[in-house]
């Protein structure tokens, strides 16, 4: 079935590091692509979105452009700040489904001062 | 702002016992959906509703388990006679566009 792999944690960085966080996906059809992030004592929220091959995705400093090619959609971030440290889900809409999104194992990221 | 409600945060149960879970979604948003999130893992789907209807069913959904969204508004899932692979925690989200979702902070069952 339709999946994600994202790159194992905790990734640890400083403060105004750069931050990449690996997804790739497996899918049958053309998928949407989401990151959600969820930060310490709070539930899943989106963070961005690609709905097509070349889109990127952009929100509060992360993007993440979809490679129809590579079968990737990898975050990034210029300069992470401590606000930044939480857990981030690539996940993908589900070819055989309507409605469902199929997340991947998560990556933990705590950014030191 | 009030966003997604759900109760009880965390319920201890022993095996064997029925327990049920409450979502209270957004106001106005019409789609709600149930995950199932595991210590480790990603959030896994259980089931949708769209308004008061009940329109997909995961194969992880079993018999034991059933969901209702009565008049559209808040929804309950409820697990039958639980089993130690049950414990997890019971995410609920609210979204008015498809897959951008709005999660509660969740409900953890632990099952004895």
């Amino acid at each position: 079935g339709d999946s994600v792999t994202q790159m194992e944690g905790p990734v640890t960085l400083s403060e105004e590091a750069f931050l990449t966080i690996n997804c790739t996906y497996t899918a049958t059809g053309y998928p949407s692509l989401f990151w959600y992030v969820q930060y310490p004592g709070e539930g899943l929220q989106l963070l961005l979105k690609a709905t097509k091959a070349d889109d990127k995705g952009s929100n509060k400093g992360f993007e993440a452009t979809y490679r129809k090619e590579t079968t990737s959609f990898h975050l990034e971030k210029g300069s992470v700040q401590v606000s930044d440290s939480a857990v981030y889900f690539c996940a993908l809409s589900d070819s055989n489904s309507g409605y469902a999104l199929n997340f991947g194992k998560g990556t933990s990221l705590l950014v030191t001062p | 702002d009030t966003g997604v409600s759900q109760n009880p945060r965390h319920k201890i149960t022993k095996r064997g016992q029925n327990v049920t879970f409450r979502c209270d979604p957004i106001s106005e948003h019409n789609r709600l959906y149930w995950y199932r999130q595991t210590l480790g893992q990603g959030p896994e789907f259980l089931t949708y509703f769209q308004n008061e209807a009940q329109l997909e069913k995961s194969r992880l959904l079993s018999d034991r388990f059933s969901a209702e969204r009565p008049k559209g508004s808040f929804s309950t899932l409820e697990i039958q006679r639980t089993e130690q692979g049950d414990s997890a925690m019971y995410l609920c989200a609210s979204s008015l566009v498809p897959w951008e979702l709005f999660f509660g902070e969740g409900s953890r069952l632990t099952v004895l």
